[in-house]
């Protein structure tokens, strides 16, 4: 298995913009996971999804984020529009069933400069 | 509610000196107990976890932790660092009666390890 894919590896953008990170999880994998990691907050959930729809989403900073899973091997984070406080690394994760007994496999991440 | 503390932001160390991470938790029941190395540019991996028995736990690189119920602890030691140990070191916890959204992994702000040559 590839684990978990995340891209683009580096995204550079203008404020304002929109952005889209896009998120592949491990296949079988009943949940996933959206951090964002930066130096100030450190690790962040922003929002995690099972079977496809999101549980959790109080941690999205707020209405310019979102995201969505429309099948069980894709997921998108988007921010419009974007900001430079939204540069950060996002991460994505997956788990099976019963993930935090088994732990979660994290992607590379996407390292975001909003300029 | 469920924490994790892990009270230094960093650590230094001389290499082929023993290395110890520290992490504290708080949960209801009985912890499930996770660390996490992160090398720069990397995402997280999974090093270790805790879920019952023997309280020493043996994981990756030559990592263990050892559980401590009295003193909730869950600390990352290795008898003998090496300089490619330096990296940034996350601790994870989930109490074993939650429900919903706490069922899942609860972080650690990250220790930053490194080993001097």
């Amino acid at each position: 298995d590839a684990g978990v894919i995340q891209s683009p590896r580096h995204e550079v953008t203008e404020m304002g913009q929109e952005v889209t990170l896009r998120c592949k999880p491990i296949s079988g994998h009943d949940y996933l996971f959206w951090y964002r990691q930066t130096m100030m907050r450190g690790l962040e959930l922003l929002i995690y999804f099972n079977n496809n729809v999101p549980i959790d989403d109080s941690g999205m900073p707020e209405d310019r984020f979102s995201a969505k899973m429309p099948n069980a091997s894709f997921s998108t984070l988007k921010i419009q529009p974007s900001e430079p406080r939204d540069s950060a690394v996002y991460f994505c994760a997956s788990s099976p069933t019963g993930g935090s007994f088994y732990g979660y496999t994290f992607g590379s991440g996407t390292r975001l400069t909003v300029v | 509610a469920q924490s994790v503390a892990q009270p230094e932001d960093q650590v230094n160390v001389a290499e082929g000196n023993p290395l110890t991470v520290k992490c504290t938790y708080s949960v209801s029941g009985n912890p499930y107990l996770f660390w996490y190395v992160q090398y720069p540019n990397r995402g997280l991996q999974f090093l270790l976890k805790y879920i019952t028995g023997d309280n020493l736990v043996k994981g990756s690189y030559g990592f263990e932790a050892e559980f401590n119920k009295s003193q909730t602890s869950f600390h990352l030691k290795k008898p003998s660092a090496l300089v490619s140990d330096s990296a940034l070191y996350f601790c994870a916890v989930r109490d074993s009666v939650s429900s919903g959204s706490a069922r899942q992994l609860t972080f650690g702000s990250g220790t930053q390890l490194t080993v001097l040559p």
